[in-house]
């Protein structure tokens, strides 16, 4: 079955930047169709997607954060790494990474992880 | 970027009524290809989102069928008939015509 799970740090400090990984089973991101979006959710607020990255390595990012974003993947591992640079107060929030898979007909996030929250504080 | 607002906020109701939540976006989300790249998550609390509808109206894999979606272009609708305690959390709707895909504020359905 398909799982999907963040693991990073639970506290970084201001300007620090954070790396967060996305192990994942049950599919290959080498397969045509597969995408893996890393989203946000400050606590109490709404969601907010990040960024994608695809089967043939395409990326896509967040208009107000692409210059502090990089997302990456390693299919042999099945793992998808995000980095967020200079990190805020802000940025505190629980980061999700989903699954979502199709060409044209696109099926949605089908997948998510339980969610990892990360504080931002000094 | 393409700008999503869902109506109400807040919807208080009672176990068996229906419910109706409004996702309008600022571009069309009808693609050439006939489908409408808007989706609907639901969050319930302390758990992560999961997958109500996608491409519009298509229900997603395990959904009770009295979840519905409908609407083409830049108005959208969920309907929930039978409102049932286990249906309360937070109902977002998202476009995913385009990136950066974006998410409503969300919509706190409450049982009355």
């Amino acid at each position: 079955q398909v799982t999907l799970k963040e693991s990073g740090p639970a506290l970084v400090k201001p300007t620090q930047t954070l790396t967060l990984t996305c192990t994942f089973s049950g599919f290959s991101l080498s397969t045509t169709g597969m995408r893996v979006s890393w989203i946000r959710q400050p606590p109490g607020k709404a969601l907010e997607w990040l960024a994608r990255i695809d089967w043939d390595d395409e990326k896509f990012y967040s208009t107000s954060l692409r210059t502090r974003l990089t997302i990456s993947k390693d299919s042999s591992k099945n793992q998808v790494v995000l980095t967020m640079t200079n990190m805020d107060p802000v940025d505190t929030a629980t980061y999700y990474c989903a699954r979502m898979k199709g060409v044209g007909r696109l099926g949605g996030f089908d997948f998510w992880g339980q969610g990892t929250l990360v504080t931002v504080s000094s | 970027d393409i700008v999503m607002t869902q109506s109400p906020l807040s919807l208080p109701v009672t176990p068996g009524e229906s419910a109706s939540i409004s996702c309008k976006s600022s571009q069309s989300l009808l693609f050439s290809n006939g489908y409408n790249y808007l989706d609907w998550y639901l969050q319930k609390p302390g758990q992560s989102p999961q997958l109500l509808i996608y491409l519009g109206s298509s229900r997603a894999s395990g959904v009770p069928d009295r979840f519905s979606g409908s609407g083409s272009g830049t108005d959208f609708t969920l309907k929930i008939s039978r409102v049932e305690a286990e249906d309360v959390g937070v109902y977002y709707c998202m476009q995913v015509l385009r990136t950066p895909y974006i998410f409503g504020q969300g919509t706190k359905l409450e049982i009355k």
